[in-house]
C-alpha cells in the first residue's frame, strides 16, 4: 500500500521565518495531496491540497510544490506568525481525496 | 453550515467489551471516512463509505467495522476492546466521488480509553 514519510518531525523557526516541510509518497497512482493543521485538542483542518496535474498552488503565506518524478512534495509556510505552532500532517491518496494516507506529522513551533 | 458532529466525545471501556461510534456528515455530503490517531502510528485510514457501501478499506483486524445509512450518517464498531485500541477517532465527510470536489472535513473525534 502507500507508504507517506514526512521530515522533519519537529521543527522551530523564529517569527518571520520560513518554514518548509517535505513528504514523500511511494506509489505512483497517488493524484491527490492534501495538507491539514491540528492545533492542540482540535480537529485536523485541510489548509491546502493539491493534484497530480498541478506543480504549484499558493493561498496568500502558505505554497505547496509537487515533485511526480521525485514522487515528493512539500508545504512552505511564509513570514511565520505564533499562531501557525500546531502539527502539520501532509497526506497522499490514490483515490482522488479517499482513503487518504498520512504521514506522521510535524509540530511546528514559531517563537516571538 | 454545521460541521462534522461526532458523538460521543468521551468513551471508557474495558478490555473485552465492545463500542460503537457514530458520525453525522455536513449537510449534502455523502462520503464519510473514518480514521484512528495515536501518537505512535499517527492517523491511520479504516476505512470509506459511500451510498450505504464500503468502498475502500484500510489495514485494521476485523473486529474494526463500519456502516452509513441512508441519510449518510455513519457508525464504526469496534468489537473485543484492546488496549491498544486507545485512540481518537475521526470521522471526516466529502462529497460525492462524481463531484470533483474531495476535500475531506474532520469531526472533533471521539476519544476512547480501553481500561
Amino acid at each position: 500500500g502507500e507508504n507517506v514519510e514526512q521530515h522533519p518531525s519537529t521543527l522551530s523557526v523564529q517569527e518571520g521565518d520560513s518554514a518548509v516541510i517535505k513528504c514523500t509518497y511511494s506509489d505512483s497512482a497517488s493524484n491527490y495531496f492534501p495538507w491539514y493543521k491540528q492545533e492542540l485538542g482540535k480537529r485536523p483542518q485541510l489548509i491546502i491540497d493539491i493534484r497530480s496535474n498541478v506543480g504549484e498552488k499558493k493561498d496568500q503565506r502558505i505554497a505547496v510544490t509537487l515533485n511526480k518524478t521525485a514522487k515528493h512534495f512539500s508545504l512552505h509556510i511564509t513570514e511565520t506568525q505564533p499562531e501557525d505552532s500546531a502539527v502539520y500532517f501532509c497526506a497522499a491518496s490514490i483515490d482522488s481525496g479517499y482513503a487518504l494516507n498520512f504521514g506522521k506529522g510535524t509540530s511546528l513551533l514559531v517563537t516571538p | 453550515k454545521a460541521g462534522v458532529t461526532q458523538t460521543p466525545r468521551y468513551l471508557i471501556k474495558t478490555r473485552g467489551q465492545q463500542v460503537t461510534l457514530s458520525c453525522s456528515p455536513i449537510s449534502g455530503h455523502r462520503s464519510v471516512s473514518w480514521y484512528q490517531q495515536t501518537p505512535g502510528q499517527g492517523l491511520q485510514f479504516l476505512f470509506e463509505y459511500f451510498s450505504e457501501t464500503q468502498r475502500n478499506k484500510g489495514n485494521f483486524p476485523g473486529r474494526f467495522s463500519g456502516r452509513q445509512f441512508s441519510n449518510s450518517r455513519s457508525e464504526m464498531n469496534v468489537s473485543t476492546l484492546e488496549l491498544g485500541d486507545s485512540a481518537l477517532y475521526l470521522c471526516a465527510s466529502s462529497l460525492a466521488p462524481t463531484s470533483g470536489r474531495n476535500e475531506q472535513f474532520f469531526g472533533p473525534g471521539t476519544r476512547l480509553t480501553v481500561l
